[in-house]
């Protein structure tokens, strides 16, 4: 099946700090990637849709000048949180979508982000 | 707007039947997902319906009725590793997910 990789699983970073989370499709290619967030005991959050090679889509509500989304390449899509804060720190998902299979989403492990 | 209804928790016992439902909302319709959450851990892909009817794969079912805008996920034989969120989606015209907030399944020996 197709796997999805995040890196790192879990960061622990002081206040004011940036933290760049990737995602990595292995053995497919990732026409689209979605960035979710998902607080304790809530559902997952989408917060931006990105394609390879142009600008990502950011959901009402989120900043998209702290939240950075590169899609370099079919592959790999990374996650920049600028200047983080203790309210940042959530559960961060990506999931991505094959060129053959647009109707299911594939997850990532996650990555767990704590601001102090 | 789009909106997911689904209960928030559930409980049942060890090798019984269990039901969870879902109802929708969506500008459009393009499938309905059931996903598996471990506490901690991304979900899982579980299930995927676009047409009406009875989906079933191995100890879990899902079914969809589109007229209706419901579908429900049917796990049988339960065992404690079944204890999860069951999370449910249903993709819209823009092919987007429009996620529930899950309903917590809570195994009981």
């Amino acid at each position: 099946g197709a796997v999805v990789s995040q890196h790192p699983s879990w960061v622990i970073c002081k206040s004011g700090t940036s933290v760049k989370i990737e995602c990595r499709s292995l053995d497919f290619q990732a026409t689209t990637m979605f960035w979710y967030r998902q607080f304790p005991k809530q559902s997952l959050m989408l917060m931006a849709t990105s394609n390879e090679g142009s600008k990502a889509t950011y959901e009402q509500g989120v900043e998209k000048d702290k939240f950075l989304i590169n899609h370099a390449s079919l592959t790999l899509s990374t996650l920049t949180v600028t200047s983080a804060h203790p309210e940042d720190s959530s559960f961060y998902i990506c999931s991505a979508v094959g060129l053959t299979s647009y109707n299911e989403q594939f997850f990532g492990p996650g990555t767990r982000l704590t601001v102090l | 707007g789009q909106n997911i209804d689904q209960p928030t928790e559930m409980t049942a016992t060890e090798g019984a039947i269990v039901q969870i439902n879902c109802t929708y909302q969506t500008s459009g319709f393009n499938g309905l997902f059931w996903y598996q959450q471990h506490a901690g851990e991304a979900p899982t892909f579980l299930s995927y319906n676009v047409l009406d009817g009875l989906e079933e794969k191995g100890r879990f079912s899902s079914f969809l009725s589109r007229s209706k805008g419901y579908s429900y996920l049917l796990l049988k034989e339960l065992q404690m590793k079944d204890s999860a969120s069951y999370l449910c989606a249903a993709m819209d015209s823009n092919y987007q997910l429009i996620w529930g907030a899950g309903t917590k399944l809570i195994i009981k020996p």
